[in-house]
């Protein structure tokens, strides 16, 4: 079945380490999106990508980063200077952003907790 | 740039009974819309979308929404609510032209849909 795979799905970090948030999707899809969701907050778009080698600051980037080295991956790194990491991340994938075919598929999410 | 608006945070209905959630939307032409749905911890599911044409949409679960131009609003209906609707749902519109450069989804911040025996 196609789908979005996020990995894992809890995740624990101390402060003042880095941790990678795994997305990959196997629906072709050139386009590809983290989210952040926080209690009455909906969500918030910190990076995208629309092709392989290329990606896009959101609107909440600061204290994150990302890389987009094959078409299925898009593996999200918190670093050490996001302030309040704690949060439900959420990653999706569409053909194309913009336009008729950016219906957007997510995957079922990571939850990170800050200790 | 579009935006939208889901005015109600929460909602309690009868199972049974129908529901109406709301949806507005700011953006300067004709927008493509969506409603996803999310169950707690888990990530959100397309329920419908309206790209043109009808103006009302049936989609998964039971589900319709009509969109109003003259009303910039895109609301969500169902006849009669199940206990397994309790759920989280997002309004989202998106921008028209093909990709590079074009606005991608907005969200709202989303409705809480509570469901009373």
């Amino acid at each position: 079945d196609g789908g979005i795979t996020q990995s894992p799905k809890y995740l624990f970090r101390k402060e003042g380490q880095n941790v990678t948030l795994s997305c990959e999707q196997n629906l072709n899809h050139d386009a590809m999106y983290w989210y952040r969701q926080d209690p009455g907050q909906g969500l918030r778009l910190i990076y995208y990508s629309q092709i392989v080698n290329d990606f896009q600051k959101g609107d909440i980037a600061e204290g994150y980063s990302v890389s987009r080295e094959k078409k299925e991956s898009f593996p999200l790194t918190v670093t050490s200077a996001q302030k309040n990491p704690t949060a439900f991340y959420l990653c999706a994938s569409s053909k194309e952003r913009g336009g008729p075919t950016d219906t957007q598929y997510f995957g079922p999410g990571t939850r990170l907790t800050v200790l | 740039a579009q935006s939208v608006t889901q005015p109600d945070i929460h909602i309690t209905v009868s199972e049974g009974a129908s529901l109406e959630l709301r949806c507005n939307y700011s953006y300067g032409a004709t927008p493509y819309l969506f409603w996803y749905v999310q169950s707690p911890g888990q990530g959100l599911q397309l329920l419908l979308k309206y790209f043109s044409g009808d103006t009302l949409v049936q989609g998964i679960k039971g589900f319709e929404a009509e969109f109003k131009r003259s009303q910039s609003s895109f609301n969500l209906r169902k006849p009669s609510v199940h206990w397994s609707d309790a759920a989280e749902y997002f309004c989202a519109v998106g921008a028209r032209g093909a990709g590079g450069g074009a606005d991608g989804l907005t969200f709202g911040k989303g409705t809480h849909l509570i469901i009373q025996p």
